[in-house]
């Protein structure tokens, strides 16, 4: 069982918006500002999209960004295109052992 | 521009060591705040983090896999290994090593991974 909580599955329209939860507790989540969102298409590795909870590095689109309230961080993306189909991670720094925890991860169907 | 590159064997047997190398380019693991870390997927799972070096050789480890992880760095040849003894099947997974610079605290680049099964 993965330490923080994401929906296994949604989905959305082209040009709609979605958005994905990532949960966890007061030792994660909720005591840092080291949540990062991770884009991996079939066959790829992991792709950073957000870091620090709502940055975005360079070369990443303005229609991903993040945020977080308490323990619960959230990853939204507007104006869904059809290469946004991927799974996505939550992923926060802790200090309990495992240093990072990631998410179960997010299949994003774009209809 | 960053790069990082993971190789090692695609087949190893029940109780053998695995031994991961993770080469890179574009940065020095020397550079205070740089930190290289390796993480796992098991086919159709999720990521697993699973050890990371910094920059002052300071190393860390996932709890439930300390005894059996080593992770050292070369950084004269730029090079990060990681070794996992007593290998199982439930081993088996995509091994990827990424970088943790200072400035993001996140994993920013990735490695291509590399698949490791393992059979019994």
């Amino acid at each position: 069982q993965s330490a923080l909580t994401q929906p296994a599955s949604v989905s959305g329209s082209p040009g709609q918006s979605i958005t994905i939860s990532c949960t966890g507790t007061n030792s994660d989540v909720g005591n840092y500002n080291y949540v990062s969102w991770y884009q991996q298409h079939p066959g790829k590795a992991p792709k950073l999209i957000i870091y620090e909870v709502s940055n975005r590095p360079s070369g990443v689109s303005n229609r991903f960004s993040g945020s977080k309230s308490g323990n619960t961080a959230s990853l939204t993306i507007s104006g869904l295109q059809t290469e946004d189909e991927a799974a996505y991670y939550c992923s926060s720094y802790t200090t309990s052992s495992p240093n990072w925890l990631f998410g179960g991860g997010t299949k994003l169907t774009v209809l | 521009q960053v790069t990082l590159e993971e190789s090692g064997p695609a087949l190893v047997k029940v109780t053998q060591t695995l031994t991961l190398t993770c080469t890179f380019s574009g940065f020095s693991l020397s550079t205070s705040g740089m930190r290289v870390s390796w993480i796992r997927q098991p086919p159709g799972k999720a990521l697993e983090w699973l050890a990371r070096i910094d920059w002052d050789d300071d190393k860390f480890y996932a709890a439930s896999l300390k005894t059996r992880l080593t992770i050292s760095k070369d950084t004269s040849k730029n090079q990060v290994v990681l070794v996992l003894t007593n290998m199982d099947p439930v081993d088996t997974a995509t091994y990827y090593c990424a970088r943790i610079p200072t400035a993001k605290s996140a994993f920013d680049i990735w490695g291509q991974g590399t698949m490791v099964t393992v059979s019994s």
